[in-house]
C-alpha cells in the first residue's frame, strides 16, 4: 500500500460545528502532516508529528486540533471554524528526517 | 530570511524538454530540495529530490549547481498529462519552505 488516505473528500460546516478530518497510511512512516492550502497558493505546514508524538505546531489557532492515536493514524478535529479556514487540508507522511513526502488527495473544507 | 522563488509559469510543446528553476539563496550544505507536482482537486505528488549535482529517476532530473543557489528540474518530452503546478520545496536547517508554484502548460 503507497497510498495515504484522507475522509472526508469533501466537508461543508457551520462555524459551530465540531467536526473530524481523518487520514490513514499504512507504508510504515513515522512522520506524519496537516497541511493547508489556500487556492492557487503552495501548501502551508500546520503540524508535524514523529513517532506519534507532536513534533511542530506552526502557531495554529487552538480551533485546529491534531490527533496520533497511532502510527498510522493521523486527525484534525475542528472547533469553531471561520469562514477564513475554507480550504484544501492535506495529510502527508514520510520517514522522519525525509521531505519526499507522500500526500493524500485532500478534504475540502468549507466553512459557512 | 530563508526564500523560495519560482516562476510563476511556462508554456510549452508536446516532445519538448522542460526546464523549471528555483532559487534559494540561503541554502545550507545539507539542506535537500524536493520538487511536487499537483493536478487541480489533488494532493501534490512527490517528483524528484536530491542535494547536490544530479539527480535521475523515470520521470525527470534535478541539477544542482555547485554553489547550490537554485536546482533547475528538467522533465523530458513532456506530454499534455504533464500540464500541473510544479513546486520546489527547500530545506533550509529545520524550516521547509514551499515555492510559489510554476503553472505548466503544455499544449499540442
Amino acid at each position: 500500500d503507497t497510498e495515504v488516505t484522507q475522509t472526508p473528500k469533501h466537508l461543508v460546516m457551520g462555524m459551530t460545528n465540531k467536526k473530524s478530518l481523518k487520514c490513514e497510511q499504512h507504508m510504515g512512516h513515522r512522520a506524519m502532516y496537516w497541511y493547508k492550502q489556500k487556492a492557487k497558493k503552495p501548501p502551508e505546514l500546520m503540524f508535524v508529528y514523529s513517532y506519534e508524538k507532536l513534533s511542530i505546531n506552526e502557531s495554529v489557532p487552538s480551533r485546529f486540533s491534531p490527533e496520533c492515536p497511532n502510527s498510522s493514524l493521523l486527525n484534525l478535529h475542528l472547533h469553531a471554524l471561520q469562514p477564513e479556514d475554507s480550504a484544501l487540508y492535506l495529510c502527508a507522511s514520510s520517514q522522519p528526517g525525509n521531505y519526499g513526502y507522500t500526500f493524500g488527495s485532500g478534504t475540502r473544507l468549507t466553512v459557512v | 530570511l530563508a526564500k523560495t522563488t519560482q516562476p510563476i509559469s511556462m508554456d510549452s510543446y508536446e516532445g519538448q524538454e522542460v526546464n523549471i528553476t528555483c532559487s534559494h539563496n540561503n541554502i545550507a550544505t545539507n539542506d535537500y530540495i524536493t520538487w511536487y507536482q499537483q493536478f487541480p482537486s489533488q494532493g501534490p505528488r512527490f517528483i524528484i529530490q536530491g542535494y547536490k549535482t544530479k539527480v535521475t529517476n523515470e520521470v525527470a532530473s534535478l541539477f544542482i549547481p555547485a554553489d547550490r543557489k537554485s536546482s533547475t528540474l528538467s522533465l523530458p518530452r513532456v506530454s499534455l498529462s504533464d500540464t500541473a503546478v510544479y513546486y520546489c520545496l527547500v530545506e533550509y536547517g529545520n524550516k521547509l519552505v514551499f515555492g510559489a508554484g510554476t503553472i505548466l502548460r503544455v499544449k499540442s
